[in-house]
């Protein structure tokens, strides 16, 4: 079955880092674009970044160009973000996503059950 | 400010049918295609209709969405209870050069 598991949230001051990581099994990782969405529990679904199946393409969220970096290691089956800079409203749930079908850079299909990710002082 | 958009909430009674509307633009849902998700409280979004109106296996065909223009509207018929839920429907979008989303629907069973 296919399955994302991410890691890496918690709480963190404004302005300070955080990597999330996504470990992805059940399907050939390095076949699909992946994506990672935001939601403020309670509230809607936020798209933020996207990766290209090579790793070669990255696409990002106005909100976030600049101070998150997405990559990959398809070794591993692992997706990553690299999150700097932070502010208050980078905070939510950070859901990993895959493709609906292989070879897809624009649909969100099965998603892992998220890392939470809290900006505060 | 969401850049579909989706009424707030939706409702109907046990074996009724519901509708969710979902309005775009031409840079979204007037060339590309659309995608619902259901999200039950406390859980992940799951994949309910990709490609305008294609089911992935094991959604219930009582779920069934179609797409005219710069607008698209999911269906579910024989409401039961388990269908309340958070439904978004999803677009790329060429102006974002991202995913959009609706802000998302509340189905509330009677």
């Amino acid at each position: 079955d296919v399955q994302m598991v991410e890691s890496g949230g918690g709480l963190v001051p404004p302005g300070g880092s955080l990597r999330l990581s996504c470990e992805a099994s059940g399907f050939i990782f390095g076949s699909h674009w992946m994506h990672w969405v935001r939601q403020v529990p309670g509230q809607g679904l936020v798209w933020v970044s996207r990766i290209s199946s090579d790793g070669n393409i990255t696409t990002y969220a106005d909100s976030v160009k600049g101070r998150f970096t997405i990559s990959r290691d398809n070794a591993k089956n692992t997706l990553n973000l690299q999150m700097n800079n932070l502010r208050d409203d980078d905070s939510g749930l950070y859901y990993c996503v895959k493709p609906v079908h292989q070879y897809d850079s624009r649909s969100l299909g099965d998603w892992g059950r998220g890392t939470l990710v809290a900006v505060s002082s | 400010q969401s850049v579909l958009t989706q009424p707030p909430s939706a409702s109907g009674t046990p074996g009724q049918r519901a509708t969710i509307s979902c309005s775009g633009t031409s840079s979204n849902i007037g060339s590309h295609y659309v995608y619902w998700y259901q999200q039950l409280p406390g859980t992940a979004p799951k994949l309910l209709i990709f490609r305008d109106h294609q089911r992935p296996s094991g959604v219930s065909a009582r779920f069934s969405a179609s797409k005219s223009g710069t607008s698209a509207s999911l269906a579910i018929s024989g409401l039961r209870s388990e269908d309340e839920a958070d439904y978004y429907c999803a677009a790329w979008d060429d102006s974002l050069s991202g995913v959009g989303f609706g802000g998302g629907t509340k189905l509330t069973v009677l």
